[in-house]
């Protein structure tokens, strides 16, 4: 079936260094991606979301590529800080049936060392 | 934060045995999704909720139904729970075919 999945489970990057999570995707009906943060104990937290006509946006100290050619999302977040530690998701979200439902992957977790 | 609030906010049940989850959507938005995260992973789309009707679902059993009611809050019913339901229940508004989803904290739900 549809899917979206993520190549690395773990991340651990130097407090001050740029991350990139990346992610794969093979629906592509899909017309809205979308970064989620989630912290221990929390619901996800939306972060950025990409247009599928877009293949490039930026928010505060994070961007988002999509490369649709080989369905392909990344979010890259500048200057990490350990207050970024937490787990990943990007989502897929299309129109299916009348009906938003987002289709998540696995999750990649941020570790940030001091 | 979102303005979705979720309860309880956490839960425990014997197997077989019945449960009802509740959430309050951000004000304003019109429609529900629920979420099911097991641990370890992404967060799967139960059903969907607009104008107290059904809106699609994912692939769970029916032994998951919920409500919506007028002011646009939601319930989610689980019956004949299994160990296997145990999980993270996340809710999730917005407004009726927009992408932007805000997630509630959630509701820990563990069967033993």
């Amino acid at each position: 079936g549809e899917s979206v999945g993520l190549h690395l489970p773990t991340l651990s990057v130097q407090e001050g260094d740029n991350s990139i999570i990346n992610c794969a995707y093979s629906n592509s009906a899909s017309d809205y991606f979308i970064w989620y943060k989630q912290e221990s104990g929390k619901g996800p937290q939306f972060i950025i979301d990409i247009r599928s006509n877009m293949d490039k946006r930026q928010g505060q100290r994070v961007t988002v590529l999509l490369n649709k050619t080989v369905k392909h999302l990344s979010l890259q977040i500048a200057a990490t800080q350990p207050g970024d530690s937490a787990v990943y998701f990007c989502a897929e979200n299309g129109m299916d049936t009348g009906r938003r439902a987002l289709t998540f992957g696995s999750g990649t977790r941020l570790q940030v060392q001091p | 934060e979102t303005g979705v609030t979720q309860s309880p906010t956490h839960l425990i049940k014997t197997r077989g045995q019945q449960v009802t989850l509740r959430c309050s959507s951000q004000s304003g938005h019109n429609t529900v999704s629920w979420y099911q995260q097991a641990l370890g992973q992404g967060p799967q789309f139960i059903f969907q909720y607009y104008r107290e009707e059904e809106n699609g679902r994912g692939n769970f059993p029916p032994r998951f139904s919920g409500l919506q009611f007028p002011n646009y809050s939601s319930e989610l019913n689980v019956n004949a729970l299994e160990l296997d339901d145990s999980a993270l229940y996340l809710c999730a508004s917005s407004l009726a075919g927009g992408h932007e989803q805000y997630f509630g904290p959630g509701t820990r739900l563990t069967v033993t």
